[in-house]
């Protein structure tokens, strides 16, 4: 079974930095989807960014990037330019088969970012 | 907005009783999924339905259970509900089981 680890429950940055947040998973598949989404207090999950397992590229979003190390199984999300907008929870979440049956989303625990003006 | 609709926003039920949840999917999209979000929590999968037939369940008791209709909208069904079922209820829809769009959910209190 495939987990998904985020180990720090909450972040603050000042608007305008950068803030990373991580996320580690654990999986014996190689070819799988990984994924950022935002849920702002409206509740509906957004979509941030999505990487591919066999791209070696680091994925790119305007002011959203990941760092993803497939060796190590890490996956962290680097925003830059903060804007109070972003205050948000933030999930890391998998997703294996990429397409197909039973390709459903396994999400983190999730992040409470606060931006401060 | 993703185009992913779902009724109702809130509804508070007493143990014991039965609710449906419903979930308008976007167009064109074939494929729908159910997830469970506790509070503090991050959503659990439930079970997705691909062209009206389930494609896959997640570690729900079979009180849970679902449908999905020939233009792909679909309803979520909770059987004999209990306290613990109280949650956030988000229904995503993709097109050929890939990339998903969520809806902003159906929160749910058992009391």
């Amino acid at each position: 079974a495939q987990t998904v680890t985020q180990s720090q429950p909450e972040m603050s940055v000042q608007e305008a930095e950068t803030v990373t947040l991580s996320c580690t998973y654990d999986t014996s598949e190689n070819n799988y989807y990984l994924f950022w989404y935002k849920q702002p207090p409206s509740r509906q999950m957004i979509l941030v960014i999505r990487q591919e397992a066999y791209k070696q590229q680091n994925a790119t979003e305007n002011r959203f990037s990941v760092n993803f190390q497939k060796a190590a199984k890490s996956f962290s999300l680097k925003i830059s330019d903060s804007q109070l907008g972003d205050t948000a929870m933030y999930f890391c979440a998998f997703m294996n088969p990429p397409t197909g049956a039973n390709s459903k989303l396994t999400f983190g625990k999730g992040i409470t970012l606060s931006v401060r003006p | 907005e993703t185009g992913v609709t779902q009724s109702p926003t809130h509804l508070i039920k007493t143990r014991g009783q039965q609710v449906t949840l419903r979930c308008s999917s976007q167009s064109g999209h074939n494929t729908v999924s159910w997830y469970q979000q506790a509070l503090g929590q991050g959503p659990q999968f439930i079970f997705q339905y691909y062209r009206e037939e389930e494609n896959g369940r997640g570690n729900f008791p079979p009180r849970f259970s679902g449908l999905q209709f020939p233009n792909y909208s679909s309803e979520l069904n909770v059987n004999a509900l209990e306290l613990d079922d109280s949650a956030l209820y988000l229904c995503a829809s993709s097109l050929d089981r890939r990339e998903a769009f969520f809806g902003q959910g159906t929160r749910l209190t058992v009391v």
